[in-house]
This record gives C-alpha cells, structure tokens and sequence, in this order.
C-alpha cells in the first residue's frame, strides 16, 4: 500500500493566494523530493531535501522537511496561473522510491 | 542528448491485445523504471531494473512483463491487454536506485487505452 501520503488531493485557489501541500510518511525518510507535472506532461524533479529540519527557498516555492524526517511540506507564496499542474512528493520509506499521490493545483485567473 | 524517450504516445488496444511500450534513455543511467498513473493514484511502481540483465517487480507487477538487455533499453510489454491497464505509462531513469535521493527522469508518458 501507498507509504507515502500527501494531503490535499486537489486545491483550487484564486490567482495570488498561497498554497501549501503535505507528505506523511509512518516511517523515516533519508531525503524527499519534490515533482512537478503540467497538465498533459510528465513529472519534473524540483528539489531534494535532506536534513532533519532543511528549509530551501526556490523563488516563491518554499520547501520544508519535518524535524522526525517524517514529514514535508511545498508552499507557494502567491500563486501564478504558471504554478497549476500536479505536485508530487517521493521518498524512500522502504528501500524503494514510492511516490505520494499528489496534489492537483487549480488556479482562477 | 535526448534524455528518456517513449513510445508510442498514444495506443488504443482492444481486450486481449498484446503490445510493448518502448523506452529508452541516452544517459547512462543504471537505474530504469516503470510506472503508471491513474487519477487519484499518483505514480504506482509496475517493474524496475538496477542494470542490465536485472530486473524485479514493483508495487504493481501483474499484467506486465519487462526485459533489460542493454543499459539504454527497458520495454514494457503487455501479453493479455485488459481495461483495468488503460492508463498512463511513465518510463524513468536515474543514476542509481533512487534510495539515495537521485533525481529521477521522467520520460513523455505513453497514454494507452484498452477497450
């Protein structure tokens, strides 16, 4: 089963408003990454995290991994129309990459 | 370099069809994979190779067999084609097994529908 969660599925946010996505994993994880995927494209790698605690900032983007390499976060601080599209995180709870399920970001101009 | 290429794009198959997914990378990555995606699913594991002439099952084997001949090569064939597979295949390399925190490659997706 999926050992790797991620809340919300789906978010709809007004242009300019602030999104955030959630990874839960019941075990401890030696780095996560984070992907993106446009509609109709495929998944692009953004960033890996790998300290307990790490925060790295990519513009408006703002990445966290949980002190307990538990738990990670994506936030985006102002969304633009070019942010829609599928956030993936992934992370190794198990000695194989497992994916979580994604959350869609839909924006209203 | 080209990266990691698929095809075809788009295939529609009826029940019981047999086919092969193409991939291929020009990176001289170790690591290839198989995935598919659904809606709500997000990527699911199907088959995986650590090099060539190694492979074993992911999360989501029955259905798929995979060969690994040569490092560049991982094609993914369907013997029975079955709706439960209409979905979309990623294909995807890495320097290694991704247990490290390898930057995993994703190719263009094939996107295939099983009547």
């Amino acid at each position: 089963g999926q050992q790797v969660m991620q809340i919300p599925q789906y978010q709809h946010v007004q242009e300019g408003e602030d999104f955030t996505t959630y990874c839960n994993s019941s075990t401890t994880l030696s780095n996560i990454q984070w992907y993106k995927q446009r509609p109709g494209g495929h998944p692009v790698f953004l960033i890996q995290l790998v300290k307990s605690g790490e925060v790295k900032k990519q513009k408006r983007l703002t990445f966290q991994f949980g002190e307990a390499k538990k738990n990670s976060s994506l936030h985006i601080t102002a969304t633009q129309t070019t942010d829609v599209g599928t956030y993936f995180c992934a992370g190794v709870p198990s000695q194989k990459l497992v994916f979580g399920q994604g959350t869609r970001l839909t924006i209203n101009p | 370099n080209a990266g990691v290429t698929q095809t075809p794009k788009f295939q529609v198959l009826k029940t019981g069809q047999s086919m092969t997914l193409q991939c291929a990378q020009d990176m001289n990555h170790e690591y290839m994979s198989w995935y598919r995606q659904d809606p709500g699913m997000g990527l699911r594991l199907i088959h995986y190779s650590v090099g060539a002439g190694i492979t074993d099952q992911g999360e989501v084997p029955n259905g798929y067999n995979v060969s690994r001949s040569t490092t560049e090569d991982f094609p993914l064939r369907l013997l029975s084609a079955a709706p439960s597979q209409t979905s979309v295949y990623f294909c995807a390399s890495s320097q290694s097994s991704g247990t490290e925190g390898e930057t995993q490659y994703f190719g263009p997706g094939t996107r295939l529908l099983v009547l």
